[in-house]
């Protein structure tokens, strides 16, 4: 069973502060990387996404990819309260599947 | 250029009733997945479809189905509704030869009672 684990929170942080989400998954031979933000109600709507280990920024945004602990991380400075959501991570598993496994997301509250 | 559209947005079934779910991608885009969402979890893989042809099936009883049209649009169905079946159910967009993610549909928030 391919696994995606994330930490279902809440996770609160103050306006402002850098807020970090993590996810591990279990497949070592995984490829792409994504992050997911919904809104309650809402649908899912893509972030990010990262196949090769380090660092990728996009704005506010940082996602962090070290496949040899098989961990993946989103990073938000300066958050916001708009930023409170459920964060949801996705994995690519091996073998060229274009069929991402998801994880059950971490809520984020931002607080002003 | 309109995003992806899923129909209806929401609806109300009884126990061992039929439903039938659609959804149309973003305009050049030949893959649909479908996934089912319950409350507190993360999306289910249900279908995925390219080029009309089933490219994946996830762990979910015969009694979901699906199918894409040549206009790349697709229908989920579920038959014998059980009170489990009371989810999101989520239509997902994407190219299906680059792997850049996803584009979610407004999803439909099926209930059955």
């Amino acid at each position: 069973q391919k696994e995606v684990e994330q930490n279902s929170g809440p996770l609160s942080v103050p306006e402002g502060a850098i807020a970090s989400l993590n996810c591990t998954y279990s497949d070592r031979g995984s490829q792409s990387f994504f992050w997911y933000r919904q809104y309650s109600g809402k649908s899912p709507e893509l972030i990010m996404f990262i196949y090769s280990n380090g660092d990728k920024e996009d704005g506010r945004f940082t996602a962090q990819l070290n496949k040899a602990s098989q961990y993946v991380s989103l990073l938000i400075r300066d958050s916001q309260p708009s930023d409170s959501a459920t964060y949801l991570c996705a994995v690519n598993t091996s073998g060229g599947s274009y069929i991402p496994t998801f994880g059950r997301g971490t809520s984020l509250i931002v607080h002003p | 250029d309109a995003g992806v559209t899923q129909s209806p947005t929401h609806l109300i079934k009884t126990r061992g009733q039929h439903v039938t779910l659609r959804c149309s991608p973003i305009s050049g885009h030949k893959s649909v997945s479908w996934y089912q969402q319950v409350l507190g979890q993360g999306p289910q893989f249900i279908f995925q479809y390219y080029e009309k042809e089933e490219r994946g099936r996830g762990n979910f009883p015969d009694r979901f189905s699906a199918r894409q049209f040549p206009n790349y649009s697709s229908e989920l169905n579920v038959n014998a509704l059980l009170l489990g079946d009371s989810a999101l159910y989520l239509c997902a967009s994407s190219s299906g030869t680059v792997n850049y993610g996803y584009t979610f549909g407004s999803g439909t928030r099926l209930t059955v009672v």
